[in-house]
C-alpha cells in the first residue's frame, strides 16, 4: 500500500496568498524528502531536498524565500508557497527515502497535489 | 547524475511483452539503473533497480548490458494498466532522482 502521502490532493487558491502542502510517510521515518514539480506536458524536475532538522537544499532556480520547506520530524515535511502566483500552477509531488523499515536505495513518491493559483 | 536516453513513446499489444530501453553510456561505477513509472496525474511508482545483475521482481524483469552503458526493462505480460510513461534513471543510491522525458507506453487492447 501506500507509504507516502500527501495533503491536500489538491487546492486552488487566489494569487497573492500562501498554501502549505504536507509530506507523510506514513509507515517509516524519512531521513530524507525530495520536493519536486511537474509541469504540464513535462518531467519531473527537482526543487529541494530536504534532511530532518536541516535546512533544505535548493535546486537551481527555485527561490528559497518563495517555496517554504520545513522538515521538523522523522515522518513530515512541509512545502509552503508563499504568495502564490498563477506560474506556480503545478503539480508538487515529494518523495522519502529513509532507514527503518524500508530499504535506503528506494524513494518512495506521494501522490502529489495540483495547485491551481487564480 | 549521468543522463539516459530513451524512445518517447512505444505501443504494445495487450498480454505481449513490453520491451523498454534505455541508454545510459555515461553511467559511473556506484550509479543504479533505476526504472520509475507513471501513470497520468500520479505520483512515480518505483518498479525496479540494479547494479550490474539482471534483475527480477513480481512487475518486472531489468536486464543491463555487461558493460552497463544501456539496458532494458521488460514487462511479461503487458496490461492496459500498464499504459503509463516510464522513466530509466541513473543515481547513486538515496539520491535525488533526475527524471528525464521517458518513454510513454500505449498498451492497447
Amino acid at each position: 500500500g501506500a507509504v507516502v502521502s500527501q495533503h491536500p490532493s489538491w487546492v486552488i487558491c487566489k494569487s497573492g496568498t500562501s498554501v502549505k502542502i504536507e509530506c507523510r510517510s506514513l509507515d517509516f521515518q524519512a531521513t530524507t524528502m525530495f520536493w519536486y514539480r511537474q509541469f504540464p506536458k513535462q518531467s519531473l524536475m527537482l526543487m529541494a531536498t530536504s534532511n530532518e532538522g536541516s535546512k533544505a537544499t535548493y535546486e537551481q532556480g527555485v527561490e528559497k524565500d518563495k517555496f517554504l520547506i520545513n522538515h521538523a520530524s522523522l515522518t513530515l515535511s512541509t512545502l509552503t508557497v508563499t504568495s502564490a502566483h498563477p506560474e506556480d500552477s503545478s503539480f508538487y509531488i515529494c518523495s522519502a527515502t529513509g532507514t527503518s523499515g524500508r530499504p535506503s536505495y528506494e524513494q518512495y513518491f506521494g501522490p502529489g497535489t495540483r495547485l491551481t493559483v487564480t | 547524475d549521468a543522463k539516459t536516453t530513451q524512445p518517447p513513446s512505444m505501443d504494445c499489444a495487450e498480454g505481449r511483452a513490453a520491451n523498454l530501453p534505455c541508454n545510459h553510456s555515461t553511467i559511473s561505477g556506484n550509479e543504479y539503473v533505476y526504472w520509475y513509472r507513471q501513470i497520468h496525474s500520479q505520483g512515480p511508482q518505483y518498479i525496479i533497480h540494479g547494479l550490474k545483475n539482471n534483475e527480477t521482481n513480481e512487475m518486472a524483469s531489468l536486464i543491463i548490458t555487461e558493460d552497463r552503458k544501456s539496458s532494458t526493462l521488460i514487462l511479461p505480460h503487458a496490461t492496459l494498466r500498464d499504459t503509463a510513461v516510464y522513466y530509466c534513471i541513473v543515481s547513486n543510491s538515496g539520491y535525488a532522482l533526475n527524471f528525464g522525458k521517458g518513454t510513454s507506453l500505449l498498451v492497447t487492447p
